[in-house]
């Protein structure tokens, strides 16, 4: 089956520890995206990528880091720098990245919160 | 920069009712307004795409409407029926992929 697999489903961060968070897909698509959301808020951008070996900062990217060493994967790292880190976090990929009017395809999510 | 504003926060209707809701965005250069669906701890699976230059798209019981000028969209879901029951999201394309979403609607239909 194709998809989006994102890993753990649940994680536990202690204070001062850096977490990474799992994003793998076999879309083949090129273009990757971190979003965080709060509850009962919208999705709020984190990083993206449109390329291998390329990413850029979305909206909300402090404390937060990013690879893209492999097409099919994107791990997010939550450093210790993020002082308010407990939230469900979600990723997803599109085909290109570049063309308008492409349809987003989701992970289905790592909760993360603060022990 | 773009914000985008889903009301209600949460709605709940009885089993066939018709139904819309709600999503308003501030700037009208929009690409395209994207539907999402979320079940509760899950990911969101993509419903409807309005590019700009359309003003409505239909799939199966869903009918959404674009009208930028007026910086609005809705969702119509017709016949509802518990398996609807979620928390849909709307967001607004503004640049590239880079998406603006608004806060959901939680929809609870009661059989």
């Amino acid at each position: 089956d194709g998809g989006i697999t994102q890993s753990p489903k649940y994680l536990f961060r202690k204070e001062g520890q850096n977490v990474t968070l799992s994003c793998e897909q076999n879309l083949n698509h090129d273009a990757m995206y971190w979003y965080r959301q709060d509850p009962g808020q919208g999705l709020r951008l984190i990083y993206y990528s449109q390329i291998v070996n390329d990413f850029q900062k979305g909206d909300i990217a402090e404390g937060y880091s990013v690879s893209r060493e492999k097409k099919e994967s994107f791990p997010l790292t939550v450093t210790s720098a993020q002082k308010n880190p407990t939230a469900f976090y979600l990723c997803a990929s599109s085909i290109q990245g570049t063309v308008l009017n492409e349809k987003l395809f989701f992970g289905s999510g790592t909760q993360l919160s603060v022990l | 920069k773009q914000e985008v504003t889903q009301i209600p926060a949460a709605l709940s209707v009885p089993e066939g009712e018709n139904l819309v809701l709600n999503c308003s965005f501030t700037d009208s250069a929009i690409y395209n307004l994207q539907w999402f669906r979320q079940d509760p701890g899950k990911g969101l699976t993509s419903l409807l795409l309005i590019q700009s230059s359309q003003r409505e798209q239909t799939s199966g019981r869903l009918n959404a409407s674009l009208d930028k000028s007026s910086g609005r969209s809705t969702l119509y879901i017709a016949a509802s029926q518990p398996g609807d029951s979620a928390t849909y999201l709307c967001a607004g394309n503004n640049a590239g992929n880079m998406l603006t979403f608004g806060g959901g609607t939680r929809l609870m239909v009661k059989p």
